[in-house]
């Protein structure tokens, strides 16, 4: 029974095109986040939601645009793809959005790949 | 400006030896630290915490020690298992991040056990 669970495992598009990764917990957690892992390995924060509400935003190009219809889902949509956004994004979930001893429980990643 | 690094990219051991995985950090403000493991092609999984107020947290064959003065904590594993071969983060997190559960990931490093 899978606790994050993400849409799809892969992904290879072509630059300029629109796509979305789709992640999903059931957990019952308030908070989620999108993380990317890039050619050097750093998983770095992009975007986190705190029941439906946007609480983190780093520096990130506005072609990529979180969605969360409800407290379960955090959708990632990125609008004319980029050679440099081909990453490994990581969907993650944790019990609340605190600082401190936060377990966050990731989900197994999407690799997208643009050409 | 990495704020947490994990200066070995790589480390192997015999197996029922002692692993030591080594994480820096620059920011004096991280008040909680946090090791995740991954598997190839799963996410990162949580593995062990500790407060900035403590100086060692044990979990059965896994301990990490915090240096404060150093910033500087380690991760061991004791006794190393076939099964722990994996990537292993260590990440830190900030009260002042305002209750956002921002985490702040190193690189990671990959620990090879051989049977």
């Amino acid at each position: 029974d899978t606790a994050v669970s993400q849409t799809p495992k892969y992904l290879v598009t072509q630059m300029g095109n629109d796509k979305s990764i789709k992640c999903e917990q059931n957990l019952g957690h308030d908070t989620m986040y999108w993380y990317k892992q890039d050619s050097k390995k750093f998983l770095k924060i992009m975007f986190s939601y705190n029941n439906k509400e946007l609480i983190i935003n780093e520096t990130v190009p506005n072609r990529f645009s979180p969605k969360s219809p409800d407290k379960a889902h955090l959708n990632l949509h990125i609008n004319s793809l980029e050679l440099g956004d081909s990453a490994v994004y990581f969907c993650a979930s944790s019990h609340v959005a605190t600082s401190g001893n936060n377990e966050q429980f990731f989900g197994p990643g999407t690799r997208l790949t643009v050409l | 400006d990495q704020q947490v690094k994990q200066n070995s990219p790589s480390l192997s051991v015999q197996e029922g030896r002692i692993s030591i995985l080594n994480c820096d950090y620059t920011n004096s403000m991280f008040d909680y630290f946090l090791w995740y493991k991954k598997y190839p092609a799963e996410g990162p999984t949580f593995l062990i915490s500790i407060s900035s107020i403590k100086d060692k947290n044990e979990d059965g064959r896994f301990t990490v020690f915090l240096n404060k003065s150093a910033k500087h904590l380690s991760l061991h594993i004791v006794p190393s298992q076939p099964g722990d071969s994996a990537v292993y983060f260590c990440a830190a997190s900030a009260d002042g991040s305002g209750n956002t559960g921002k985490l702040i990931f190193g690189q990671g490093t990959t620990l090879q056990v051989k049977p």
